[in-house]
Protein backbone atom coordinates (compact mmCIF):
# COMPACT_ATOMS: atom_id res chain seq x y z
CA UNK A 1 0.00 0.00 0.00
CA UNK A 2 0.58 4.12 -0.10
CA UNK A 3 3.09 5.04 2.73
CA UNK A 4 1.76 8.25 4.38
CA UNK A 5 5.06 10.56 6.13
CA UNK A 6 3.93 11.31 9.25
CA UNK A 7 1.50 14.75 9.82
CA UNK A 8 2.84 17.33 12.55
CA UNK A 9 0.77 18.93 14.25
CA UNK A 10 1.54 22.83 13.56
CA UNK A 11 0.75 25.53 16.17
CA UNK A 12 0.67 28.85 14.92
CA UNK A 13 1.32 32.00 16.87
CA UNK A 14 1.77 35.34 16.75
CA UNK A 15 5.40 37.27 17.96
CA UNK A 16 4.33 37.83 21.41
CA UNK A 17 2.12 35.60 22.68
CA UNK A 18 2.39 32.40 24.68
CA UNK A 19 2.48 29.59 23.46
CA UNK A 20 1.27 25.82 25.08
CA UNK A 21 2.70 22.48 23.13
CA UNK A 22 0.90 19.35 24.08
CA UNK A 23 2.24 15.54 24.80
CA UNK A 24 0.41 12.73 25.91
CA UNK A 25 2.66 9.77 26.78
CA UNK A 26 1.67 6.12 27.51
CA UNK A 27 3.51 4.62 29.62
CA UNK A 28 2.39 5.03 32.95
CA UNK A 29 6.21 3.51 34.30
CA UNK A 30 8.16 6.48 32.86
CA UNK A 31 9.40 8.95 35.21
CA UNK A 32 11.59 10.94 33.85
CA UNK A 33 10.77 13.59 31.01
CA UNK A 34 12.32 15.85 28.02
CA UNK A 35 11.28 18.60 25.97
CA UNK A 36 13.33 18.56 22.55
CA UNK A 37 13.68 21.60 20.01
CA UNK A 38 14.46 20.78 16.97
CA UNK A 39 15.15 23.54 14.35
CA UNK A 40 15.56 22.54 10.62
CA UNK A 41 18.97 20.75 9.32
CA UNK A 42 20.05 20.40 12.93
CA UNK A 43 19.86 18.06 15.68
CA UNK A 44 17.57 18.24 18.59
CA UNK A 45 18.23 20.38 21.11
CA UNK A 46 17.63 19.82 25.07
CA UNK A 47 15.29 22.35 26.26
CA UNK A 48 14.19 21.58 29.78
CA UNK A 49 13.13 18.42 32.19
CA UNK A 50 11.04 17.13 34.83
CA UNK A 51 10.88 14.14 36.91
CA UNK A 52 7.58 12.56 37.84
CA UNK A 53 8.42 13.59 41.46
CA UNK A 54 7.28 17.08 40.26
CA UNK A 55 4.43 18.61 38.43
CA UNK A 56 5.77 22.05 37.43
CA UNK A 57 9.29 23.12 36.35
CA UNK A 58 10.43 26.52 35.17
CA UNK A 59 13.47 27.39 33.31
CA UNK A 60 14.25 30.24 30.67
CA UNK A 61 10.59 31.69 29.34
CA UNK A 62 9.45 27.58 29.04
CA UNK A 63 7.73 25.93 31.62
CA UNK A 64 6.82 22.11 31.45
CA UNK A 65 3.78 20.87 33.06
CA UNK A 66 3.35 17.02 34.18
CA UNK A 67 0.10 15.66 35.17
CA UNK A 68 0.56 12.28 36.09
CA UNK A 69 -3.36 11.36 36.47
CA UNK A 70 -3.98 11.92 32.74
CA UNK A 71 -0.47 10.95 31.32
CA UNK A 72 0.02 14.87 30.14
CA UNK A 73 2.89 16.78 29.43
CA UNK A 74 2.78 19.99 28.54
CA UNK A 75 5.49 23.28 27.16
CA UNK A 76 4.87 26.69 27.79
CA UNK A 77 7.20 29.32 26.47
CA UNK A 78 6.60 32.91 27.39
CA UNK A 79 6.87 36.17 24.90
CA UNK A 80 7.13 33.35 21.81
CA UNK A 81 9.99 34.37 19.43
CA UNK A 82 9.82 34.05 15.60
CA UNK A 83 13.63 32.32 16.65
CA UNK A 84 10.88 29.97 18.64
CA UNK A 85 10.06 28.04 15.08
CA UNK A 86 10.94 24.71 15.33
CA UNK A 87 10.05 21.00 15.64
CA UNK A 88 9.49 20.43 19.17
CA UNK A 89 9.47 17.25 20.89
CA UNK A 90 8.22 15.54 24.32
CA UNK A 91 10.66 12.22 25.24
CA UNK A 92 9.83 10.06 27.96
CA UNK A 93 11.86 7.12 29.74
CA UNK A 94 11.95 4.85 32.98
CA UNK A 95 14.74 5.58 34.48
CA UNK A 96 15.31 1.70 35.15
CA UNK A 97 15.97 0.63 31.54
CA UNK A 98 19.10 2.89 31.98
CA UNK A 99 18.14 6.08 30.31
CA UNK A 100 16.79 5.10 26.88
CA UNK A 101 14.45 7.59 25.59
CA UNK A 102 10.84 7.12 23.86
CA UNK A 103 9.58 10.64 21.22
CA UNK A 104 6.79 11.84 20.66
CA UNK A 105 6.02 12.57 16.83
CA UNK A 106 6.58 16.02 17.52
CA UNK A 107 4.41 19.10 16.63
CA UNK A 108 5.77 22.09 14.81
CA UNK A 109 5.51 25.26 16.40
CA UNK A 110 5.17 28.61 14.00
CA UNK A 111 5.69 31.78 14.99
CA UNK A 112 4.20 34.88 12.93
CA UNK A 113 5.05 38.44 12.33
CA UNK B 1 33.04 21.72 25.11
CA UNK B 2 32.45 20.81 21.25
CA UNK B 3 29.07 18.83 22.02
CA UNK B 4 28.32 15.51 19.89
CA UNK B 5 31.10 15.44 16.38
CA UNK B 6 29.66 13.55 13.96
CA UNK B 7 31.26 13.04 10.21
CA UNK B 8 30.43 13.24 7.42
CA UNK B 9 27.74 15.78 7.70
CA UNK B 10 26.45 14.74 4.61
CA UNK B 11 27.09 11.24 2.98
CA UNK B 12 26.11 10.54 -0.84
CA UNK B 13 26.49 6.66 -2.05
CA UNK B 14 25.08 4.37 -4.14
CA UNK B 15 22.97 1.28 -3.68
CA UNK B 16 25.21 -1.68 -2.65
CA UNK B 17 28.07 0.43 -1.39
CA UNK B 18 29.52 0.36 2.73
CA UNK B 19 28.81 3.08 4.56
CA UNK B 20 30.33 4.04 7.82
CA UNK B 21 29.38 6.99 10.48
CA UNK B 22 31.32 8.42 12.91
CA UNK B 23 30.27 9.78 15.87
CA UNK B 24 32.52 11.48 19.17
CA UNK B 25 30.70 11.86 22.23
CA UNK B 26 30.69 14.64 25.14
CA UNK B 27 33.57 14.05 27.07
CA UNK B 28 32.40 12.25 30.64
CA UNK B 29 29.29 10.97 29.25
CA UNK B 30 28.94 7.31 29.61
CA UNK B 31 25.84 6.43 27.49
CA UNK B 32 25.99 6.58 23.57
CA UNK B 33 22.81 6.25 21.03
CA UNK B 34 22.24 6.21 17.42
CA UNK B 35 19.10 7.89 16.15
CA UNK B 36 17.84 7.76 12.61
CA UNK B 37 15.13 10.50 11.36
CA UNK B 38 13.17 9.85 8.47
CA UNK B 39 9.71 11.76 7.37
CA UNK B 40 7.99 8.50 7.15
CA UNK B 41 8.84 7.37 11.03
CA UNK B 42 10.22 10.44 12.65
CA UNK B 43 13.08 9.61 15.29
CA UNK B 44 14.16 6.02 15.82
CA UNK B 45 16.96 4.56 18.41
CA UNK B 46 18.33 2.28 16.56
CA UNK B 47 21.29 1.42 19.21
CA UNK B 48 22.40 2.79 22.26
CA UNK B 49 25.59 2.03 24.44
CA UNK B 50 26.44 2.29 28.09
CA UNK B 51 30.60 2.25 29.26
CA UNK B 52 30.82 1.13 25.77
CA UNK B 53 28.81 -1.75 26.36
CA UNK B 54 25.76 -1.94 23.57
CA UNK B 55 22.72 -2.39 25.97
CA UNK B 56 19.66 -2.34 23.50
CA UNK B 57 20.17 -3.07 19.66
CA UNK B 58 16.34 -3.62 19.27
CA UNK B 59 16.02 -0.83 17.15
CA UNK B 60 18.73 -1.70 14.20
CA UNK B 61 16.82 -2.47 11.69
CA UNK B 62 18.94 -5.52 10.45
CA UNK B 63 21.69 -7.41 9.85
CA UNK B 64 23.37 -4.96 7.39
CA UNK B 65 23.30 -2.52 10.15
CA UNK B 66 26.10 -2.57 12.75
CA UNK B 67 27.75 -0.21 15.53
CA UNK B 68 30.91 0.06 18.02
CA UNK B 69 32.08 1.68 20.43
CA UNK B 70 35.89 0.93 20.64
CA UNK B 71 36.44 3.29 23.43
CA UNK B 72 34.37 5.88 25.74
CA UNK B 73 35.57 8.72 22.99
CA UNK B 74 34.44 6.90 19.65
CA UNK B 75 31.66 5.30 17.66
CA UNK B 76 30.72 3.68 14.46
CA UNK B 77 27.53 2.56 12.80
CA UNK B 78 28.10 0.95 9.86
CA UNK B 79 25.78 -0.52 6.86
CA UNK B 80 26.82 -2.70 4.50
CA UNK B 81 25.43 -3.03 1.60
CA UNK B 82 23.54 0.44 1.98
CA UNK B 83 19.95 0.31 -0.02
CA UNK B 84 18.06 3.61 -0.86
CA UNK B 85 15.33 3.18 2.06
CA UNK B 86 18.61 3.59 4.48
CA UNK B 87 18.70 7.19 2.91
CA UNK B 88 17.83 9.36 6.60
CA UNK B 89 19.49 11.75 8.48
CA UNK B 90 21.20 9.74 11.51
CA UNK B 91 22.21 11.17 14.62
CA UNK B 92 24.36 10.10 17.40
CA UNK B 93 23.56 11.69 20.98
CA UNK B 94 25.39 11.33 24.34
CA UNK B 95 24.39 11.59 28.23
CA UNK B 96 25.68 11.00 31.32
CA UNK B 97 23.54 8.95 33.95
CA UNK B 98 20.23 10.27 33.88
CA UNK B 99 21.03 13.53 32.10
CA UNK B 100 19.23 14.66 29.32
CA UNK B 101 20.81 13.04 25.77
CA UNK B 102 22.81 15.93 23.71
CA UNK B 103 22.16 15.18 20.03
CA UNK B 104 25.35 15.93 17.26
CA UNK B 105 24.56 17.67 14.35
CA UNK B 106 23.10 14.13 12.10
CA UNK B 107 24.62 13.06 9.21
CA UNK B 108 22.55 13.02 6.15
CA UNK B 109 22.83 9.79 4.37
CA UNK B 110 21.57 9.41 0.96
CA UNK B 111 21.78 6.33 -1.09
CA UNK B 112 21.11 6.66 -4.80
Amino acid sequence: GESVGLHLPTLSVQEGDNSIINCAYSNSASDYFIWYKQESGKGPQFIIDIRSNMDKRQGQRVTVLLNKTVKHLSLQIAATQPGDSAVYFCAESNTGTASKLTFGTGTRLQVTL
Amino acid sequence: DAGVIQSPRHEVTEMGQEVTLRCKPISGHNSLFWYRQTMMRGLELLIYFNNNVPIDDSGMPEDRFSAKMPNASFSTLKIQPSEPRDSAVYFCASSLGLAGEFFGPGTRLTVL
